[in-house]
């Protein structure tokens, strides 16, 4: 079936430093999706995406955090500065459609570890 | 909020034994939200496993099964005979006005399945 790949499956990064996260979605997919799971809790939304621009996003995405997809390349999740909270694994998703019942599509994570 | 109870932690089941992992959820910004497991298995992306989006009726795939009870607010997987290949992490989840077309997702539950 369709496949969410994102690179890189793990990254380690210090404190304060930059990091994007890259995700290559579904290629005919209109809406993206940016989930974190910190271990042993729940996945929690991030953020969501269309046609350029942030639909809705969660307590979760603070001000260090920035979505995009230039030119319908990868997309993307930059942190700027990370903090220690920001380790956690973060999962990237595509769909078709936005409505409530459309199967939102997967990749397998990147695990970030900020020291 | 909208949230999502699972079966915690990690379930074992002897090959053959019949699989339960329950779920209920909680959905105050709407009456019916929609309903989902999904399934990780080891180093890939979460799977849509099934769906049901109407209260009362039921879902199917690969001989799971969960049936939408919105008396009881629940929507428990069962699979009457389980294998070795459905090892994995599986996860409730539900989609409502109240999270936008993003998914709120219980906290997963791994199965491991022995011989």
């Amino acid at each position: 079936g369709p496949k969410v790949l994102q690179i890189p499956s793990h990254q380690i990064i210090d404190m304060g430093q930059m990091v994007t996260l890259n995700c290559d979605p579904v290629s005919n997919h209109l809406y993206f999706y940016w989930y974190k799971q910190i271990l042993g809790q729940q996945m929690e939304f991030l953020v969501n995406f269309y046609n350029g621009k942030v639909m809705e996003k969660s307590k979760l995405f603070k001000d260090q955090f920035s979505v995009e997809r230039p030119d319908g390349s990868y997309f993307t999740l930059k942190i700027q500065p990370t903090a220690l909270e920001d380790s956690a694994v973060y999962f990237c998703a595509s769909s078709l459609y936005g409505g409530l019942s459309y199967e939102q599509y997967f990749g397998p994570g990147t695990r970030l570890t900020v020291l | 909020g909208d949230s999502v109870t699972q079966t915690e932690g990690q379930v074992t089941v002897s090959e053959s034994k019949s699989l339960i992992i329950n779920c209920t959820y909680s959905a105050t910004s709407i009456a019916y939200p929609n309903l989902f497991w999904y399934v990780r298995y080891p180093g890939e992306g979460l799977q849509l496993l099934l769906k049901v989006i109407t209260a009362g009726q039921k879902g199917s795939s690969r001989g799971f099964e969960a049936t939408y009870n919105k008396e009881t607010t629940s929507f428990h997987l069962q699979k009457a005979s389980v294998q070795e290949s459905d090892s994995a992490v599986y996860y409730c989840a539900l989609s409502s006005t109240n999270s936008g077309t993003y998914q709120r997702f219980g906290t997963g539950t791994k199965l491991q399945v022995v011989p």
